[in-house]
């Protein structure tokens, strides 16, 4: 079965520091998409930052960036000058095939002031 | 204003009573999927479907039926209900079959009593 991990179940920091979630995934793919989600309290699914698996370079949107290591199969987030509306719950997921995201088990994230 | 509507976003109901959320959207989208939401497990894909009467199922089906008679509509049906089936549920849809650009739902968190 094709799976996403991730090994953080909680992460806390200070306001204003730098925080990297991390990710793994298996896939059979030749080309997919990588994902990290946010869930606020709200429990919207807000996506947060996307990356094409044949493009090399790294995405980034703003203060979120990603870590696209395809060999070792490795998709970590980066969320620079974290604020306290980071605080939520994070997801990493990987479109396996045609109709499906495989989603990880997610990261809950606080932001202490 | 694009979006896909859930309803209800929270139910309460008890062992064995029929029960049905809805889930529509307004972007014509083609692809549409049931996903339910535990903790510690992520989201999983419940069924999906590709276009009017196409549905198939997700990695957990069971204990619950589609139907996709209008391409706006996909609800998700829970004949007999049961306590394992107590999640927050999330309706999505999209334009492509990769999800690069998923739309969500608000949610329904079911209570199974």
């Amino acid at each position: 079965a094709q799976t996403v991990t991730q090994s953080q179940p909680e992460m806390s920091v200070q306001e204003a520091e730098t925080v990297t979630l991390s990710c793994t995934y298996d896939t059979s793919e030749s080309n997919y998409y990588l994902f990290w989600y946010k869930q606020p309290p709200s429990r919207q699914m807000i996506l947060v930052i996307r990356q094409e698996a044949y493009k090399q370079q790294n995405a980034t949107e703003n203060r979120f960036s990603v870590n696209f290591q395809k060999a070792a199969k490795s998709f970590s987030l980066k969320i620079s000058d974290s604020q306290l509306g980071d605080t939520a719950m994070y997801f990493c997921a990987s479109n396996q095939g045609a109709q499906k995201l495989v989603f990880g088990q997610g990261t809950r994230l606080t932001i202490n002031p | 204003e694009a979006q896909v509507t859930q309803n209800p976003r929270y139910l309460i109901t008890v062992t064995g009573k029929k029960l049905t959320v809805t889930c529509s959207q307004n972007m014509n989208h083609e692809y549409m999927s049931w996903y339910r939401q535990d903790p510690g497990l992520g989201l999983r894909q419940i069924y999906y479907s590709m276009n009017v009467e196409v549905t198939d199922k997700g990695d957990v089906p069971e204990g619950y039926k589609v139907s996709r008679k209008e391409k706006r509509n996909f609800p998700l049906i829970l004949e007999s209900p049961s306590p394992n089936q107590t999640s927050l549920y999330f309706c999505a849809s999209s334009q492509t079959p990769t999800n690069e650009k998923l739309f969500f739902g608000s949610g329904t968190q079911l209570s199974v009593l």
